[in-house]
């Protein structure tokens, strides 16, 4: 089956640095990818559309330099939280959709910031 | 506004039983309804996808209806188990392949 993974699945930083987080589709050629938030207890948040060679498309309320993502590649999407914050702790979780529609999601990423 | 709603936080039954979950949207005209389920600090992992012209949808002990009249869809697991114990979601997908979940249902089998 398909796989997406995600790197690191874990991370603890300091407030001010900038953490980058990675998704990569193993098996497959993602032309989609997208980027979701969740805090404890609560659904996960669409963040933002990540299409390879094209800008992210960023949900309202997303702060696009506050997030960065580049989809370098069909099997790689990056997202970087900049000048991280407390408030930025959360579980960030990334999803890769084939060619067929399908989508399929990464295991994600604790943040917490100190 | 738009909003999905899952019927409880958490549902506690008894192995063998089966389990009922309510999914209920208001302003969507999803192309697709899915549920997913998703573990402790995990990602979703998708199980049943069902299209607004299906009525009904099964996967071995897991059955999925989809009324869009009543805007709603129902997710069972019959002859649930312990290792059903999870969070499930349900999400509804838009043209653009976009996914908008709700809360969750956290159903705990006791043995």
């Amino acid at each position: 089956g398909a796989v997406v993974s995600q790197h690191p699945s874990w991370v603890i930083c300091k407030s001010g640095t900038s953490v980058k987080i990675e998704c990569r589709s193993l098996d497959f050629q993602a032309t989609t990818m997208f980027w979701y938030r969740q805090f404890p207890k609560q659904s996960l948040m669409l963040m933002a559309t990540s299409n390879e060679g094209s800008k992210a498309t960023y949900e309202q309320g997303v702060e696009k330099d506050k997030f960065l993502i580049n989809h370098a590649s069909l099997t790689l999407s990056t997202l970087t939280v900049t000048s991280a914050h407390p408030e930025d702790s959360s579980f960030y979780i990334c999803s890769a959709t084939n060619r067929v529609g399908e989508q399929f999601f990464g295991p994600g990423t604790r943040l917490t910031v100190l | 506004s738009q909003k999905i709603e899952q019927n409880s936080e958490a549902l506690n039954i008894q192995e063998g039983k089966t389990a009922t979950l309510t999914c209920n949207y208001t302003n969507y005209s999803p192309a697709y309804l899915q549920w997913y389920r998703q573990d402790p600090g995990r990602g979703p992992v998708f199980l049943l996808l069902i299209r607004e012209n299906e009525k009904e949808k099964r996967k071995e002990r897991l059955k999925v209806t989809f009324d869009t009249t009543l805007k709603q869809s129902l997710f069972h697991i019959t002859a649930s188990q312990p290792a059903d114990s999870a969070t499930y979601l349900c999400a509804l997908e838009s043209n653009d392949y976009k996914l908008s979940f709700g809360a969750g249902t956290t159903v705990t089998v006791r043995a």
